[in-house]
């Protein structure tokens, strides 16, 4: 069965500290996505990465960046953890060039920031 | 831009009753359009999808036709079931390179035994 697996189910985390969630995905896919899910917002994107080693900014990108230095991984990391970064993150993939393709998400990752 | 409107929740139904999602979108050109559902503690699914008009997408008994002289792609099932109780999304990809999918803030269903 294909996955996208995400590293951490839940996290809490203190005000100021580094953190990383990682995305892994065995579908070899070329696209990968980070959202954020949000009470009465829904789903907002944050980044994604059409290619090794590329990224491009979605529409809520500050105060996160992200890494993929393999096709299968995309991290995504916040620098210095703020309480309004309280949230369900949830990574997806999809295949490639097309505007018909469907994503497939983790299960999600739930970060507290105290 | 693109966007995507659908109905706000709680929708609260009884088992067996009809069900309808509004969902309209505002698009350059031809997107395809999209349901995913989420179930409770999970990440999304897709439910079914269109890529043209007046395509039917269809899964699991739901359906939704891609309008393009309405925009609109709204979800229906004849006779829902406590195990459709979910969130669900609809969502368009405007066909870039980049995949970029937009998605509408989700409607609740709670369906009552």
């Amino acid at each position: 069965d294909v996955k996208v697996t995400q590293s951490s189910r839940y996290l809490v985390k203190r005000t100021g500290e580094k953190v990383f969630l990682e995305c892994v995905q065995d579908m070899d896919h070329e696209n990968m996505f980070w959202y954020r899910q949000d009470p009465g917002l829904g789903l907002r994107l944050i980044y994604f990465s059409y290619d090794v080693k590329m990224k491009e900014k979605g529409d809520i990108p500050e105060g996160y960046s992200v890494s993929r230095e393999k096709k299968e991984r995309f991290s995504l990391i916040l620098e210095s953890a703020s309480t309004n970064q309280t949230s369900m993150y949830l990574c997806a993939s999809s295949p490639g060039a097309s505007g018909a393709n469907v994503l497939t998400f983790g299960a999600g990752s739930r970060l507290t920031v105290l | 831009g693109n966007s995507v409107t659908q109905m706000e929740g709680p929708v609260t139904l009884s088992e067996e009753a009809f069900l309808t999602i509004n969902c309209t979108y505002t698009a350059t050109g031809y997107p395809s359009l999209f349901w995913y559902v989420q179930y409770p503690g999970e990440g999304l699914q897709l439910l079914l999808k269109a890529t043209k008009a007046d395509d039917k997408g269809s899964n699991k008994g739901f359906e939704a036709t891609y309008r393009k002289e309405t925009t609109s792609f709204h979800l229906e099932k004849g006779s829902v079931q406590v195990s459709d109780s979910a969130v669900y999304f609809c969502a368009l990809s405007d066909h870039r390179r980049d995949d970029k999918i937009i998605f509408g803030k989700g409607t609740r269903l709670h369906i009552l035994p």
